[in-house]
């Protein structure tokens, strides 16, 4: 079945460093990738996507490549602020059409704390 | 982005009793809409799919007896967790897609915390 491994952390950095999360799939077919942000007694916001092999995904700084060859999506931002403290989900959703199932399928989340 | 609103964001209730989580997609029609449980240290753990209309599918090892789901509507999901005892605190989230789009996001609820005392 499809499944997500990222990095758990938790991690903590100083303000302006460079981050990146680790995040590899295994999946029947060509899955959408995700990366979806908590933040602090809130519900999950969708920070990129990408639905194709060599998408970039970008938003707030953040940028994530739909790698096939490795089966990776890692999230990068080069320079992280306080207020990217949160928790990040990498996921997937297989398409049904190609046999695969829409449910999203989540890592178990990385905690990111950022100092200033 | 499109908005999912669930309600309420947090409730305690006496061991024993019921407690229904509303989850309603504000500005699309949510064909299918899912339910999950955040456990400490953040894992999410899909419970059931539910489709408008029909019966929620339950993943494996979820008591659809306990977690009732209803998807009455194409804006209107529930939740009720029937006789709730303290292992059924948690925090609940519901995400919702417009599959008929063929648009791959889910928009997510903000979450209820449930503590059962």
């Amino acid at each position: 079945g499809n499944s997500v491994t990222q990095m758990e952390g938790p991690v903590t950095l100083s303000e302006e460093a460079f981050l990146t999360i680790n995040c590899t799939y295994t999946a029947t077919g060509y899955p959408s990738l995700f990366w979806y942000v908590q933040y602090p007694g809130e519900g999950l916001q969708l920070l990129l996507k990408a639905t194709k092999a060599d998408d970039k995904g970008s938003n707030k700084g953040f940028e994530a490549t739909y790698r096939k060859e490795t089966t990776s999506f890692h999230l990068e931002k080069g320079s992280v602020q306080v207020s990217d403290s949160a928790v990040y989900f990498c996921a997937l959703s297989g398409r049904p059409s190609q046999g695969g199932s829409e449910k999203l399928v989540f890592g178990k989340g990385m905690k990111l704390t950022v100092n200033p | 982005g499109a908005v999912v609103s669930q309600h309420p964001s947090w409730v305690i209730c006496k061991s024993g009793t019921s407690v229904k989580i509303e989850c309603r997609s504000l500005d699309f029609q949510a064909t299918t809409m899912f339910w999950y449980r955040q456990f400490p240290k953040q894992s999410l753990m899909l419970m059931a799919t539910s489709n408008e209309g029909s019966k929620a599918t339950y993943e494996q090892g979820v008591e659809k007896d306990k977690f009732l789901i209803n998807h009455a509507s194409l804006t209107l999901s529930t939740l009720t967790v029937t006789s709730a005892h303290p292992e059924d605190s948690s925090f609940y989230i519901c995400s919702a897609r417009d599959l008929l789009t063929g648009d791959t996001e889910a928009f997510f609820g903000q979450g209820t915390r449930l503590t059962v005392v």
